[in-house]
């Protein structure tokens, strides 16, 4: 496996459900993201990891929880969602946090759709 | 607020040349990246400004003016591959990305 993957890549789920997102990066790297992209909206940031320890949460709801357990694997653990909470789910991967030349790669997303 | 403006769509002819513009304003700038997007598929990284001017690389051309909050991206010899969403992002003062909505490029023959 190479790059950034992301499993599943499609979810239906209750509003009552509990699911989780996965994401694994092969590139080294030492950041990981959580994006949330809509129809037609610019990509939400969600959270940010460096190193493991969470850097970044950017107010989202308390349904969404993330998990690192290392550095090359991101969860985003989902239960109680809404409709419009559906939506592509991206986990993206960059050498580091900070820095300008900071190239995120990105993985295929998980299309989520919540009834 | 920080803001990223681009054309939400844009249609142009297999084998032309077609210009897509972005505008800016941010709480500090560190760079402005372009990204394309396949449908169902993963952003892909195209190119990176950092400094005012033209960065080329094969068909496609990125182009930054700091001081209007400005950058284009040019992809010439257009072919249906090309067919794709184009996302502008720019980093901040404090080293995130803040990302424009995205230009739908449809590519007719």
């Amino acid at each position: 496996e190479t790059g950034v993957t992301q499993t599943p890549r499609h979810l239906v789920m209750g509003m009552t459900n509990k699911k989780s997102l996965k994401c694994e990066q092969h590139l080294g790297h030492n950041a990981m993201y959580w994006y949330k992209q809509s129809a037609k909206k610019p990509l939400e940031l969600m959270f940010v990891y460096n190193f493991k320890e969470q850097t970044e949460n950017n107010s989202v709801p308390s349904r969404f929880s993330p998990e690192c357990p290392n550095s090359s694997h991101l969860f985003l653990h989902l239960h109680t969602l809404q409709p419009e909470d559906s939506a592509l789910y991206l986990c993206a991967s960059s050498p580091e946090t900070s820095g300008s030349y900071n190239e995120q790669f990105f993985g295929p997303g998980t299309r989520l759709t919540v009834l | 607020g920080q803001n990223i403006d681009q054309p939400t769509e844009m249609t142009a002819t297999e084998g032309a040349i077609v210009q897509i513009n972005c505008t800016y304003q941010t709480s500090g700038f560190n760079g402005l990246f372009w990204y394309q997007q396949h449908a169902g598929e993963a952003p892909t990284f195209l190119s990176y400004n950092v400094l005012d001017g033209l960065e080329e690389k094969g068909r496609f051309s990125s182009f930054l003016s700091r001081s209007k909050g400005y950058s284009y991206l040019l992809l010439k010899e257009l072919q249906m591959k090309d067919s794709a969403s184009y996302l502008c992002a720019v980093m901040d003062s404090n080293y995130q990305l803040i990302w424009g909505a995205g230009t739908k490029l449809i590519i007719k023959p």
